[in-house]
């Protein structure tokens, strides 16, 4: 049972325009989500992040919105540049048994900024 | 550098085989978590320590096992390959256990044969 899912597996977007990636996610217990980028042959590094009682975080070129009705997050990249290319991970998070939480992932969505 | 450190990088092994794959946190860290990413799949969780005790389970095979040392060191052990087990093997690190902000290290690609 896929948790968070990212349904499109790559986007390819012109240099200096938006890129918009999406994820949704069932688990209505889920309060906080991530989005990861990673690079080939390097670990996940994080980009951004949101709590479940705001709708939009933003930093510098990156925003992430969160519709929680819908269970749907996105994550906006203004102006895309070709440093962007890389594989995008949504994550979400919720309080499991004590105090311990977990990141449950998305399969990616390999993003392509085309120059 | 993420100051998370796997090793090896890369192994390859024959099925049945037994493999220890190792993490060292960032420094400060008290949590490791450890991460499963098989081809065209996202990162599936196994396993997350704190501070020398298994905080949570996920995913987890029977032949799988992991512990964390009182240096904080942890090491995933898997034991009767299948070839089904090839991946990426990630660890990842936390100041605490709240799962927020991992700290990735840079993984361990598994090979099977």
């Amino acid at each position: 049972d896929q948790q968070v899912k990212q349904n499109s597996p790559s986007l390819s977007v012109q240099e200096g325009r938006i890129s918009i990636l999406n994820c949704d996610y069932t688990n209505s217990m889920f309060d906080y989500f991530l989005w990861y980028k990673k690079y080939p042959a390097e670990g996940p590094t994080f980009l951004i992040s949101i709590s479940s009682i705001k709708d939009k975080n933003e930093d510098g070129r990156f925003t992430v919105f969160l519709n929680k009705s819908a269970k749907h997050l996105s994550l906006h990249i203004v102006p895309s540049q070709p440093g962007d290319s890389a594989v995008y991970f949504c994550a979400a998070s919720r309080t499991s048994s004590g105090s311990a939480r977990q990141l449950t992932f998305g399969s990616g969505t390999q993003l392509t900024v085309l120059p | 550098d993420s100051g998370v450190t796997q090793t090896p990088k890369h192994l390859i092994t024959a099925t049945g085989q037994r493999v220890t794959l190792r993490c060292s946190p960032r420094s400060g860290d008290l949590s490791v978590y450890w991460y499963q990413q098989s081809l065209d799949q996202g990162l599936q969780f196994l396993i997350q320590y704190y501070n020398g005790e298994e905080r949570a389970k996920g995913n987890i095979l029977e032949r799988f096992s992991a512990q964390q040392f009182p240096d904080l060191h942890s090491e995933l052990n898997l034991s009767s390959l299948e070839l089904g087990d090839s991946a990426l093997y990630f660890c990842a690190s936390s100041v605490a256990g709240q799962g927020y902000g991992y700290t990735f290290g840079s993984g361990t690609r598994l090979t099977v044969v």
